[in-house]
């Protein structure tokens, strides 16, 4: 019973490289979201996705890029990694979002250098 | 101004001792309440949605008030398990926006 997969669990990045954090679910669920969640700032979100090939931003947007193309499939670009970008991303999902009960997967620790 | 604030705490508490706390949003429009909880390095998980009414679920009570635009968590009889972060989380518009979270710590 996978939920929702997000890999790598950890990156260390130097400054000026690009990555995608993959995330995958596989409960058919129509709405996807990343959240960056730092010390004393709670989760703040990036962007998310109320079905395939809609997106839309969320509070911290910026330097990230992401496609909905596949109800399963949400991945987070980061074009051009940034130390202020060093931080733990989360991917949730959840049928609609209006039920409020996200699923997340277990995070991705990353350190931009 | 945050959409969402919460006292971070911590709150230590005893076992068997009560804790509440608040947590306040900025828009009125807001639809729907919830609260998660976070274990250390762990991610959030949900606790209970929160209604217009309060509800609750064992020894967790939650309620909202719309006018003063407040959320509130009261743990009875609290348990070693209870130690964790607790976060407020407000929906507006289909998004679901965070507070940093409370963190709790019961002692035995």
């Amino acid at each position: 019973n996978a939920g929702v997969t997000q890999t790598p669990k950890f990156q260390v990045l130097k400054t000026g490289q690009s990555m995608t954090l993959q995330c995958a679910q596989d409960m058919n669920h129509e709405y996807m979201s990343w959240y960056r969640q730092d010390p004393g700032m709670g989760l703040r979100l990036i962007h998310y996705s109320v079905g395939a090939g809609i997106t839309d931003q969320g509070e911290v947007p910026n330097g990230y890029n992401v496609s909905r193309s596949t109800t399963e499939d949400f991945p987070l670009r980061l074009l051009s990694a940034a130390p202020s970008q060093t931080s733990v991303y989360f991917c949730a999902s959840s049928r609609t979002v209006n039920t409020g009960e996200l699923f997340f997967g277990e995070g991705s620790r990353l350190t931009v250098l | 101004r945050k959409e969402v604030e919460q006292d971070p705490g911590p709150f230590n508490v005893p076992e068997g001792a009560t804790v509440a706390f608040n947590c306040t949003y900025s828009n009125s429009a807001s639809q729907s309440f919830f609260w998660y909880r976070q274990d250390c390095r762990k991610e959030p998980k949900l606790l209970m949605s929160v209604y217009s009414s309060g509800n609750e679920d064992g020894r967790f009570t939650a309620q909202l008030n719309r006018a003063s635009q407040y959320i509130s968590l009261l743990i009875r009889d609290s348990k070693l398990s209870d130690s964790a972060t607790y976060l407020c989380v407000v929906n507006s518009d289909y998004k679901l926006s965070f507070g940093a979270g409370t963190t709790v710590t019961v002692r035995a």
